[in-house]
């Protein structure tokens, strides 16, 4: 089955930095991938998406790149602010199936 | 839309004790997921249903796990007997069957905590 790397699993960056989390999965067959937010305590929500058909997606300070060759995708946020700081999860898709987590990542931004 | 429902959102109960989740996922909705959160295993799927039918329970830990989907609207996560270990929050999620994606909606968790 589906098998989804995430890294770092810790990350902290200064307020305005950019902070870059990546992902590796090992079925091919995989064409959606997702990234949750989850704030301390709250649900994972659904923050930006990419397919398979599309090598980048952009949405004002985050972006997400793909690499199908490579089975990688990273998930990139610029400017970073204090309300960024959250778990980050990444996650792999293929039609009929449920969504594969990686670990996620802790982002802290300090002002 | 009132989202996807869980309840209890928290539940204290002793080991040896039965403890039972539900879950309400979005009405429309086709699939629905029951998932673990551990600061150890990250989220671990458990167990999901497409059209009310289980398609994958490999994430179930043990047969001390067991879930159910009656109907469309409604879910039920058991656990029997708990032990302390399974001290989790355990997310219901659901979703629309689609070709190419499958945006997940979370609710709000159950926290389990077993004594």
């Amino acid at each position: 089955g589906e098998n989804v790397e995430q890294h770092p699993s810790t990350l902290s960056v200064q307020e305005g930095d950019s902070a870059v989390i990546k992902c590796t999965y090992s079925d091919s067959a995989s064409n959606y991938f997702p990234w949750y937010k989850q704030e301390l305590g709250k649900r994972p929500q659904l923050i930006i998406d990419i397919r398979s058909n599309v090598g980048e997606k952009k949405d004002q300070r985050i972006a997400v790149t793909l690499n199908k060759t490579a089975k990688h995708f990273s998930l990139h946020i610029t400017e970073t602010q204090p309300e960024d700081s959250a778990v980050y999860f990444c996650a792999a898709y293929q039609a009929g199936t449920a969504l594969i987590f990686g670990k996620g990542t802790t982002l802290s931004v300090s002002s | 839309d009132a989202g996807v429902i869980q309840s209890p959102r928290h539940e204290v109960t002793e080991m040896g004790q039965e403890v039972t989740l539900r879950c309400k996922p979005i009405s429309g909705h086709n699939s629905l997921f029951w998932y673990r959160q551990t600061m150890m295993r990250g989220l671990e799927l458990l167990i999901y249903f497409n059209n009310n039918v289980p398609i994958d329970d490999s994430g179930m830990p043990e047969d001390r796990f067991s879930a159910k989907m009656p109907n469309a609207s409604f879910s039920t996560l058991k656990i029997q007997p708990s032990e302390p270990r399974d001290s989790a929050v355990y997310f219901c999620a659901s979703s629309k069957l689609a070709g190419d994606s499958n945006e997940q909606f979370f609710g709000p968790g159950t926290r389990l905590t077993v004594l």
